[in-house]
């Protein structure tokens, strides 16, 4: 069976600070991948999603940025976190083709 | 832009029957899906219409009217466990993929009460 992880679970980190965030699936192969944000009390909100190794598309300006270095490995990274990166970081995957997305357990980072 | 509204917040009674409903405003949705989230956790996959009419799935219900753009979610003999945000959301096809990016609703918290 699949399975997707992601760590850390929760983050404080200061302003001005780097974030990395790593997420991982099992148990498949060639999936697309999603990084997606959810605000206290809202909806989410797709950041990034990959196609493919090294194939990146973004949604949304910010300072944040992702990489796929493997094919089952996807990372959320920033040089200088801002107070407004504060939520919960949700990764998710999905085979083509699907409607169904499959959400990693999350991280909830709050900036200081 | 697309979007879709949802309500914020309902309240029904344990072992009664609620509706979610859910208006989207685009013409580029291949359908609509339905996730849950408890408090603090991940959303997970419940239903999903592309085609006009009534799924059914257990205790849930969902429906879909692509001529207005609405649809909703329906959960029979409520349980205090079904206490969570519901989100539906829109798939739209992204080129060479072959796959789905999903717009997301703001959700809607159901309180399941005594």
């Amino acid at each position: 069976s699949q399975t997707i992880h992601q760590w850390p679970a929760t983050l404080v980190q200061p302003v001005g600070s780097p974030l990395s965030l790593e997420c991982t699936v099992e148990g498949t192969s060639n999936p697309n991948l999603y990084w997606y944000r959810q605000a206290a009390g809202r909806g989410l909100q797709l950041l990034f999603y990959s196609v493919g190794i090294g194939q990146i598309s973004s949604e949304v300006p910010q300072n944040l940025s992702a990489s796929r270095p493997q094919d089952r490995q996807f990372i959320l990274s920033s040089k200088k976190l801002l107070l407004s990166d504060s939520g919960f970081y949700l990764c998710a995957w999905d085979k083509v083709p699907s409607y169904e997305q499959y959400f990693g357990p999350g991280t909830r980072l709050t900036v200081t | 832009g697309q979007s879709l509204e949802q309500p914020s917040e309902v309240t029904a009674v344990e072992g009664a029957i609620v509706q979610i409903n859910c208006t989207y405003q685009t013409s580029g949705f291949y359908g609509l899906s339905w996730y849950q989230q408890h408090d603090g956790g991940a959303p997970t996959f419940l239903s999903y219409n592309g085609l006009d009419g009534l799924e059914e799935t257990g205790r849930f219900s969902s429906f879909l009217s692509r001529s207005d753009s609405y649809g909703y979610l329906l959960l029979q003999e409520l349980q205090m466990k079904d206490s969570a945000s519901y989100f539906c959301a829109g798939p739209t096809p992204y080129s060479g993929a072959g796959s789905y990016q999903l717009t997301f609703g703001k959700g809607t918290k159901l309180s399941v009460i005594p």
